[in-house]
């Protein structure tokens, strides 16, 4: 079973247009990230979310909003898409006092 | 920005301990080392984490010193297939923790 899943694993899209990344966490943790790795394989949080609720809100465009229909879902939209938003996008989830997160494997962005 | 220093690279040989020191000088009371390992392609896998002391699992060690401003991760017996680049975490709460360096590329030579 795929703990932390993430889909697409790859999207492809133009400048300008709107997409969704979705990810899903089957271990029953409260707490949700999305993280951001560009080309210099800089790891950066975006947000964070436990129990539905956001927590963290990192400083990123508004055209990223984050949305978390129940604990085990936390998907990301992003709108009007730049070519510096190319980048792996993580998700990953963790559970109570514990620091271990789990990655899910990532979904490789690429705006043309 | 990253609270955390580590060497950009390391080589080694398989069979060897390999050390890997990371610095974080500015650490909280309530922050908790952690180290991560990614292969190229993969999301970051968690390794180990610890408050003070030694911590040791069934892949590594962690060394941290009393005034805890820097740890160790420790790898026995390397091999071919712990080529990866890793990262030290800090992490307590807050967005500055959750902010990966640069990490350390480890390349294990046969």
């Amino acid at each position: 079973d795929t703990a932390v899943s993430q889909t697409p694993k790859y999207l492809v899209t133009q400048m300008g247009n709107d997409k969704s990344i979705k990810c899903e966490q089957n271990l029953g943790h409260d707490t949700m990230y999305w993280y951001k790795q560009d080309s210099k394989k800089f790891l950066k949080i975006m947000f964070s979310y436990n129990n539905k609720e956001l927590i963290i809100n990192e400083t990123v465009p508004n055209r990223f909003s984050p949305k978390s229909p129940d604990k085990a879902h936390l998907n990301l939209h992003i709108n009007s898409l730049e070519l510096g938003d190319s980048a792996v996008y993580f998700c990953a989830s963790r559970a109570g006092v514990s620091w271990e997160q789990y990655f899910g494997p990532g979904t490789r962005l690429t705006v043309t | 920005l990253a609270k955390t220093t580590q060497p950009i690279s390391m080589d080694s040989y398989e069979g060897q301990e390999v050390n890997i020191t990371c610095s974080h000088n500015n650490i909280a009371t309530n922050d908790y080392i952690t180290w991560y390992q990614q292969f190229p392609s993969q999301g970051p896998r968690f390794i180990i984490q610890g408050y003070k002391t030694k911590v040791t699992n069934e892949v590594a060690s962690l060394f941290i010193p009393a005034d805890r401003k820097s740890s160790t991760l420790s790898l026995p017996r390397v091999s071919l297939s712990d080529t990866a680049v890793y990262y030290c975490l800090v992490a307590g709460g807050g967005a500055d923790g959750l902010t990966f360096g640069k990490g350390t590329h480890l390349i294990i030579q046969p």
